[in-house]
């Protein structure tokens, strides 16, 4: 069963604040990565899905890394806004064919 | 709308009664996943079927069972229920393996 933990578990910032999270996974039989945000009421929208070591994602001011080999991602955000708010999850696709989610990072950007 | 369509929103049911949550995924998508999240829990892998079969399946109880028909939508059925499965029950759709997830607004289920 995989294991896909992600750091911190909330994070408070100011609007205009620029900041990151770390997924970690297991590096062993990875497929695929996804990124996806979810808002409160809402459903989880996906962001990004990585697969090549070294890829770098990109939307708007929010960027994305993968690390296949040491198993980790890293999300970024630039110039946080209050509407940035949500929960980021990312989740771990082996060969196997199960997307494993981590607990997610709970963000909240104050004006 | 993200075109994957859940029903019903809401369920409220007594312990030990059935229920069947249906899901129609996004035109083209090939693929549907179901997945619960039970309060403080994150988004726990429940089965995958993929055109019709069974491909992953994930911690999935032996009272619950789902299947995919040939007009590609798919049906979660949980049977003998226990308060402890009150969740959001999400569907997502993809349009194939290694493709990012469309999700469904999901299914509230109450067990009383």
């Amino acid at each position: 069963i995989l294991n896909v933990e992600q750091s911190p578990q909330s994070l408070h910032v100011q609007e205009g604040d620029s900041t990151n999270f770390t997924c970690s996974f297991p590096s062993s039989n990875f497929y695929a990565l996804h990124w996806y945000r979810w808002e409160t009421a809402k459903s989880p929208e996906a962001l990004f899905v990585m697969t090549l070591n070294g890829d770098e994602k990109k939307k708007g001011r929010i960027s994305a890394t993968l690390n296949t080999k040491e198993g980790y991602s890293y999300l970024y955000i630039k110039g946080s806004q209050p509407e940035d708010s949500a929960t980021y999850l990312c989740a771990s696709i082996n060969a196997g064919n199960m997307l494993t989610f981590g607990g997610g990072t709970r963000l909240m950007v104050k004006p | 709308d993200s075109g994957v369509t859940q029903t019903p929103k809401h369920l409220i049911t007594a312990t030990g009664q059935r229920v069947t949550l249906r899901c129609s995924p996004r035109s083209g998508d090939l693929s549907v996943y179901w997945y619960q999240q039970s309060l403080d829990q994150g988004l726990q892998f429940l089965i995958q079927y993929y055109n019709g079969e069974e491909r992953a399946k994930g911690n999935i109880l032996e009272r619950f069972s789902a299947q995919q028909f040939p007009d590609l939508h798919s049906e979660l059925n949980l049977s003998s229920l226990e308060l402890g499965d009150s969740a959001l029950y999400f569907c997502a759709s993809s349009v194939a393996h290694g493709y990012g997830y469309t999700f469904g607004s999901g299914t509230r289920l109450t067990v009383v």
